[in-house]
């Protein structure tokens, strides 16, 4: 199975801040990374799949890039509803897996 | 609109058997493939199993299979996962997703509310 390693676990911003997630895959992968936002309580909501495509309706302020293993997640001026939990999955190969996830906190 | 509402969770002991479903509205069922996501209390998500839009083929986490049963019925839109010898690390909020084709792609745009097993004595 794929390894898919994320960092930091977690970590403390404020509004306006810019942060990024990186994520390491165990192998190449090619660009098949995708990241999920999820909410307490709430399902994981699709931000960005591809490794840098963002899924229409989300905001110009998330990004992603890389390709192969090493990945990385931005958010541009953070907003109060970004503060959550974020996961990078990688689809090139069954089983699909995730990173571990960065729980996004408010500083 | 996509809508994806499981159910079927509960509270079961261990060695016993669940079934859940997730019925599937405002896209053509059968034209997608789709997939089971967990998350235990607290922790991340785990991919669990897959079908594709035919209902042929099927895949599974290693930590499922050979327990664990994904099956469809396109006719009546609906989605579902067998689950057997259930065991207490089965504990957890089980979501369905749609994949974006018909043969998995392994991303997923839309996903339900999910539905809470929980594996106790």
């Amino acid at each position: 199975d794929i390894q898919m390693t994320q960092s930091p676990s977690s970590l403390s911003a404020s509004v306006g801040d810019r942060v990024t997630i990186t994520c390491q895959a165990s192998q190449d992968i090619g660009n098949y990374l995708n990241w999920y936002q999820q909410r307490p309580g709430k399902a994981p909501n699709l931000l960005i799949y591809d490794a840098s495509n963002l899924k229409t309706g989300v905001p110009s302020r998330f990004s992603g890039s890389g390709s192969g293993t090493d990945f990385t997640f931005t958010i541009t001026s953070l907003q109060p509803e970004d503060f959550a939990t974020y996961y990078c999955q990688q689809s090139d190969n069954l089983p699909y897996t995730f990173g571990q996830g960065t729980n996004l906190e408010i500083k | 609109e996509v809508q994806l509402l499981e159910s079927g969770g509960g509270l079961v002991q261990p060695g016993g058997s669940l079934r859940l479903s997730c019925v599937a509205s405002g896209f053509t069922f059968s034209n997608y493939a789709m997939s089971w996501v967990r998350q235990a209390p607290g922790k991340g998500l785990e991919w669990v199993s897959a079908i594709g839009g035919s209902g042929g083929t099927t895949y599974y986490a290693d930590s499922v299979r050979g327990r664990f049963t994904i099956s469809r019925d396109n006719s009546e839109n609906t989605l579902f996962l067998q689950m057997n010898s259930l065991r207490a690390e089965d504990t957890a909020t089980y979501y369905c997703a749609k994949d974006e084709l018909t043969y998995t792609s392994g991303w997923y745009r839309y996903w339900g509310q999910g539905t809470l097993v929980t594996v106790s004595s």
